[in-house]
């Protein structure tokens, strides 16, 4: 059982470029996230998806878009990348009832210069 | 507005020592927090939750946490600090809004000394 799985780990991307983080989980979760970490900030909510074609912004979507074709899984896109965004970003699933809690991959670190 | 506090950017602890890693909260309604943990270069893995009931939850890895409404903090504590558990911690309450998000404090980074 992989859980949430993140590629790639690591990006360095320049200031303009674009890319696509990749997210698939396989538990069959219904709700799924993605977080930016930033030092001194913890994490903050870019976008989320409840299900199969459905998603809506978080805290901080700006610059970024996403998809949901699957349940298994949920890519992060960023158009036009900037400084601002270099980040660690976490993806997270959740089956949204009873339990609460969310399953993380194991990020990616993404520099823009 | 709903947030969380955790005041302390880092707690030094001496191994067997107790250690306590604190946590405020301002969520309407009745709050399911959360604890998790993030070890370097991994995801955030879940230590503990409150979601009703006992004021004192106990979680993975021997720790527990003690929910106060009064006070509104949800303090994560371990009698017996390990070095093993030097770590980042953060503290989460669910968002009222729904759809089971989150709202993570800061972080507080645990470093616990031989």
């Amino acid at each position: 059982n992989a859980g949430v799985t993140q590629t790639p780990k690591f990006r360095i991307l320049k200031i303009g470029q674009s890319m696509t983080l990749q997210c698939t989980q396989d538990m069959n979760h219904n709700y799924m996230y993605w977080y930016r970490q930033d030092p001194g900030m913890g994490l903050k909510l870019i976008y989320y998806s409840v299900g199969a074609g459905i998603t809506d912004k978080g805290e901080v979507p700006n610059g970024y878009n996403v998809s949901r074709s699957t349940t298994e899984d949920f890519p992060l896109r960023l158009e036009l990348a900037a400084p601002s965004q270099t980040s660690v970003y976490f993806c997270a699933s959740s089956t949204g009832q009873g339990t609460y809690g969310y399953t993380f991959g194991s990020g990616t670190r993404l520099t823009v210069v | 507005a709903q947030s969380v506090a955790q005041p302390e950017d880092q707690v030094n602890v001496a191994e067997g020592n107790p250690l306590t890693v604190k946590c405020t909260y301002s969520v309407s309604g009745n709050p399911y927090l959360f604890w998790y943990v993030q070890y370097p270069n991994r995801g955030l893995q879940f230590l503990l939750k409150y979601i009703t009931g006992d004021n004192l939850v106990k979680g993975s890895y021997g720790f527990e946490a003690e929910f106060n409404k009064s006070q509104t903090s949800f303090h994560l504590k371990k009698p017996s600090a390990l070095v093993s558990d030097s770590a980042l911690y953060f503290c989460a309450v669910r968002d009222a809004g729904g759809y089971n998000k989150l709202i993570f404090g800061a972080g507080t980074r645990l470093a616990v000394h031989p």
